[in-house]
């Protein structure tokens, strides 16, 4: 079985262009999950979708970032424009149904770096 | 503000010892408890999951949780120069799961 998928691995953008990052969930699995790591810091959560619905969205740094995940599917995560202080590595992580079974699984993460 | 804490390191051990790696939370309400190992490079991959108050053991790997203290930690058995990696705690009271900084481990040859 496949697991959580990123695409692409690494993205070199410059500052003000705009870049779409999409993550394919285990399949079957309802929870999605985007988290950030920027250097030299803690993997921060950005969102929290249930199938198409956005369950939690407390992480978005601000307005330039929008996640979607039409259909339940895949999710994209879009910056717009992107700053230098965007630069890190993005998860993406899936779990399954339940309280107690939300052991996530990660995706190889997508390293963005804004110049 | 829901945090979780975790001494950043490094924490150096020799190959042979026993690692032992904190972590503390601050929502009473959080019912799961994990583990990650994280590469670098790489993407942090699940290594132990604690729900219920105790020890839980798994080949060289053992978690140890205290919800009145609220504190959970991973005991490394024998450490290898394999397991030098960064080990992160993460918190779940529901479906979000907050991660702690993570503490770097080095297991030295």
């Amino acid at each position: 079985e496949a697991g959580v998928t990123q695409f692409p691995s690494h993205s070199v953008i410059e500052k003000g262009q705009t870049v779409t990052l999409r993550c394919d969930p285990i399949s079957g699995h309802d929870n999605l999950y985007w988290y950030r790591r920027v250097m030299g810091k803690e993997i921060k959560f950005l969102l929290h979708f249930v199938k198409e619905s956005k369950q939690d969205e407390s992480g978005m740094p601000n307005n330039r970032f929008l996640a979607e995940r039409t259909g339940g599917t895949y999710s994209t995560l879009k910056v717009q424009p992107a700053e230098l202080e965007d630069s890190g590595v993005y998860f993406c992580a899936s779990s399954g149904q339940g309280a107690l079974n939300t052991e996530a699984f990660f995706g190889q993460g997508t390293r963005l770096t804004v110049v | 503000q829901k945090e979780v804490g975790q001494n950043s390191g490094p924490l150096s051990v020799p190959e042979g010892a026993i690692a032992s790696l904190n972590c503390t939370y601050s929502d009473r309400g959080s019912q799961s408890f994990f583990w990650y190992r994280q590469y670098s490079g790489k993407s942090p991959e699940l290594i132990m999951f604690i729900y219920s108050n105790g020890d839980k053991e798994d080949g060289r790997f053992t978690a140890q949780l205290n919800k009145a203290s609220q504190y959970v930690s991973l005991l490394i058995r024998d450490s290898q120069p394999s397991d030098s990696a960064t080990y992160l705690c993460a918190v779940s009271g529901g479906f979000k799961t907050i991660f702690g900084a993570g503490t770097r481990l080095f297991v030295k040859a």
